[in-house]
């Protein structure tokens, strides 16, 4: 069974800095894209980043390009959502999912990032 | 970029009944859309595939069509586990978007 944790999620100041990491089980990691998603508290999912199975390429929403950062190591089967300069407004759930175009299967169960002072 | 607007963003409808939920995107996606559902507090999951095909162990009353830029998602016999938001989201090129949601709730 494919099984994704996300984890590193919490409390952090405007202008801080966290990193999300979405340990993977069950799949041969370095096969996949992934990517991350989040949602704010009641609103709907919104699309954050992206990357392919070697790390060589990476992909952004504007909201979030130039202060977060996706990246991946292939022999911890890890996946992380590097972020800084936190706004409030990126305080969401954030999902990590498996990318296999043109669909996200499996994802994770989520982590909360909460940016507030 | 692309944007897709789902039609109800709210339905409310009982055991039994048809839905369908649209998503118009606003531009052509090479019917690269799927369709996720969402229930409180819940992880989103895959129902549906490339406009229309069904994800391996979802039920067959849940089915897709479309092309183009108009793509439906139609329940043919809504079951109490179906109460639920459910999302588009087009893959056909970068940013990936979503829909904004339509809300199933229990007459």
């Amino acid at each position: 069974e494919v099984q994704l944790l996300e984890s590193g999620g919490g409390l952090v100041q405007p202008g801080g800095s966290l990193r999300l990491s979405c340990e993977t089980s069950g799949l041969t990691f370095s096969s996949h894209a992934m990517t991350w998603v989040r949602q704010a508290p009641g609103e709907g999912l919104e699309w954050i980043s992206a990357i392919d199975r070697v790390g060589s390429n990476t992909y952004y929403a504007d909201s979030v390009r130039g202060r977060f950062t996706i990246s991946r190591d292939n022999s911890r089967n890890t996946l992380y959502l590097q972020m800084n300069s936190l706004r409030a407004e990126d305080t969401a759930v954030y999902y990590c999912a498996k990318y296999q175009s043109p669909l996200f299967d499996p994802w994770g169960q989520g982590a909360l990032v909460i940016v507030s002072s | 970029d692309i944007q897709l607007t789902q039609s109800p963003s709210f339905l409310s409808a009982s055991v039994g009944d048809r839905v369908t939920i649209t998503c118009r995107a606003s531009q052509g996606i090479n019917g690269h859309l799927a369709w996720y559902q969402q229930r409180p507090a819940k992880a989103p999951k895959l129902l549906i595939y490339a406009a229309s095909t069904l994800q391996g162990g979802v039920p067959s009353r849940f089915s897709g069509s479309g092309s183009g830029t108009e793509f439906t998602l139609t329940i043919s016999s809504l079951q109490p586990e179906d109460f639920a938001t459910y999302y588009c989201q087009q893959l056909s090129r970068y940013p990936l978007t979503f829909g904004g949601g339509t809300k199933v709730e229990i007459k």
